[in-house]
């Protein structure tokens, strides 16, 4: 299995202020052939499903704020919010598709400082 | 746009099998371009994907969980199944039913199903 790392576990952050959330891969997930990072990223609200924010690592899901970016290749990701808003408190998660069964990392608990 | 719907009880014995089925609307099972999935998630804590079908009937499951998972579709009523045999208290968790191109695309608002006596 491919085993996703989240780093920190926790963080605040001011509201207006950059948020970063760091992302580690046991194992490469480029696929040469494409050139593509085989890398999701969802946030998770409370008492609700995670919704997709990023995939192919930088691609932005339709609806997505453009205060929400997604960077890195190889084995090392980062979901960006370049200006904390008070409705970005969730929880983070990055998943792999690189292998068909794709593994999540444990969370980033986003939260207001 | 697609909509997942969990349905199946709340509450399992343990050692008993644990029976949820997804109902898609808006979409179709029988689309070749994903794979209809089951997501846990125990409570306080991360995800974990259980396993999923294609709408031909191939199937793909945690080999942690490979034993004691079954995964079906039902074309003719657009929804697929899941099935976990020997449930203990490990297994409690919210279940969500997906849909996935690799990415999870869309997700069912999921059901929470706890194992108890």
């Amino acid at each position: 299995d491919i085993v996703m790392t989240q780093s920190p576990d926790s963080l605040a952050v001011s509201l207006g202020e950059r948020a970063t959330i760091n992302c580690k891969s046991s194992q490469s997930i480029f696929y040469s052939s494409n050139n593509k990072n085989y890398l999701a990223w969802f946030q998770q609200k409370p008492g609700q499903p995670p919704k997709l924010l990023i995939y192919w690592a930088s691609t932005r899901e339709s609806g997505v704020p453009d205060r929400f970016s997604g960077s890195g290749s190889g084995t090392d990701f980062t979901l960006t919010i370049s200006s904390l808003q008070a409705e970005d408190v969730a929880v983070y998660y990055c998943q792999q598709y690189y292998t068909t069964l794709g593994t999540f990392g444990q969370g980033t608990k986003l939260e207001i400082k | 746009q697609v909509q997942l719907q969990e349905s199946g009880p709340g509450l399992v014995k343990p050692s008993e099998t644990l029976s949820l089925t997804c109902t898609v609307s808006g979409g179709s099972v029988s689309s070749g371009s994903y794979y209809w999935s089951w997501i846990r998630q125990p409570p306080g804590k991360g995800l974990e994907w259980i396993g999923f079908i294609y709408y031909s009937g191939s199937t793909n499951y945690k080999p942690s969980l490979k034993s004691r998972v079954t995964i079906s579709v039902d074309t003719s009523k657009n929804q697929f199944s899941l099935k976990l045999s020997s449930v203990t208290a490990a297994d409690t968790a919210m279940y969500y039913c997906a849909r996935a191109s690799g990415w999870v695309d869309s997700w069912g608002q999921g059901t929470l199903v706890t194992v108890s006596s």
